[in-house]
This record gives structure tokens, sequence and C-alpha cells, in this order.
């Protein structure tokens, strides 16, 4: 499984966009990217995923350069709420197995 | 997004006893489940692999006769901690997979007297 990191933490205002980026320099081609959060005591959440296109969903946007050697999650519009650990995973397409990096602490201040 | 719950989300035990933690699946079938660890103030990390029907898969380093895993249906996983010590208290995470995600559970916060 390819390594990935991530900047140690992170500030953003509340309501404007969040701009994460995760770096996957070992990535090879049928690995897909997955991001996270985890909020405090709990478990983590999905966010998004994908493999070589730009993804949308209602919780944010990820960016995959062309390269596939890093991407940025965006939060478009983040809230006290989008506070989390954010975390970057890639997985080979058929293992299965998630090893965690030490993520980027978003803090969203008011 | 799937559903996939834990029990308890809390428990204090003594040193030396046992504490078994459930994992369930709660809208989907899930013949693979994860059991994750987590110490304060740092990352996830993946114990063992639990295959419903089969042996569970552990990772390097983990006790496999300490952190018992049975997976007896496609909605249910268990980690039993045997014989807790202090140096057990950790958050336990479980996550299952309907597709290639995982779905992870709300966490079990063991803490060992």
């Amino acid at each position: 499984d390819a390594k990935t990191t991530q900047p140690t933490s992170m500030d953003c205002a509340e309501g404007r966009a969040a701009n994460l980026p995760c770096n996957h320099s070992t990535i090879s081609g049928n690995e897909y990217v997955y991001w996270y959060r985890q909020i405090h005591s709990q478990g983590p959440q999905y966010i998004i995923h994908g493999l070589k296109n730009n993804e949308t969903n209602e919780m944010a946007s990820l960016i995959i350069t062309e390269d596939r050697k890093s991407s940025t999650l965006i939060l478009p519009h983040a809230t006290l709420r989008d506070t989390a650990v954010y975390y970057c995973i890639s997985l080979t397409s058929g293992t299965y197995k998630y090893i965690f990096g030490t993520g980027t602490r978003l803090k969203v201040l008011a | 997004g799937a559903v996939v719950s834990q029990h308890p989300s809390w428990v204090i035990c003594k040193s030396g006893t046992s504490v078994k933690i459930e994992c369930r699946s709660l809208d989907f079938q899930a013949t693979t489940m994860f059991w994750y660890r987590q110490f304060p103030k740092q990352s996830l990390m993946l114990m063992a692999t639990s295959n419903e029907g089969s042996k569970a898969t552990y990772e390097q380093g983990v006790e496999k006769d300490k952190f018992l895993i049975n997976h007896a249906s496609l909605t249910l996983s268990t980690l039993t901690v045997t014989s807790a010590h202090p140096e057990d208290s950790s958050f336990y995470i479980c996550s299952a997979r309907p597709t290639d995600t995982q779905y992870f559970g709300p966490g079990t916060r063991l803490t060992v007297l």
C-alpha cells in the first residue's frame, strides 16, 4: 500500500473553503485514494474517494493531480462542525486493509 | 452510507478480567470486518481482520491469544480482550465494508483499572 503524508495541522476561517492536501507519491495505478474524518472520541466518518477523476459529493470535492501523486480535499464552506482530524488513505483494489497515517488536524475558527 | 454499531460504547473493568466488544453491521452483510485500536492523540492502528466463518488475521505484533476475535455471522464480529491490564486501556473501533469502502463504528472506550 502506498504511504500518504499530510500536514499535521491547519486552520480555516468559518465560511471559507478548507483545502487539505495529501501526498501519495508512491501510489500505483490501481490504488484508490480515500478520505475520512474523525471528530473527537468518535469513529472515522467516510467523506469521499477517487481513482483518477475529480469527485464531488454533498460533503466535499476531491481533486487528484494528473500524475496521481497528490490530492486535495476541499470543504467548500467550512463550519465549526468540520473541526476534526482528516485522514487520507490509499488502498489497493482488493486488499481492503486501511493503514492510517497521522492525518491533518483541521481547526475551523469562528 | 452503511451503518455499523458497537456495544458497549464504554466499559470499565478490573485488571485480570475479560471484556467482550461487539461490532454489528446494521443494514448490510459483511464477510470481513476490521478491528482497530487508538491510543490518545494517536492515529488508528489496525489490529486484525475478522473473517466470517474462518480465523481472523492478526497484524504483526498483535497477540492473537489476548485479543480473541469471533465472526460468527454476516452481521456480527466480537473482540474479547482477555486478562485485561491497564496498558490495554484504549479506544477500540471496528469497521465493515459493504463494498470497497469501509464504514466505522462509533468506538468503544475501554478503561482497565
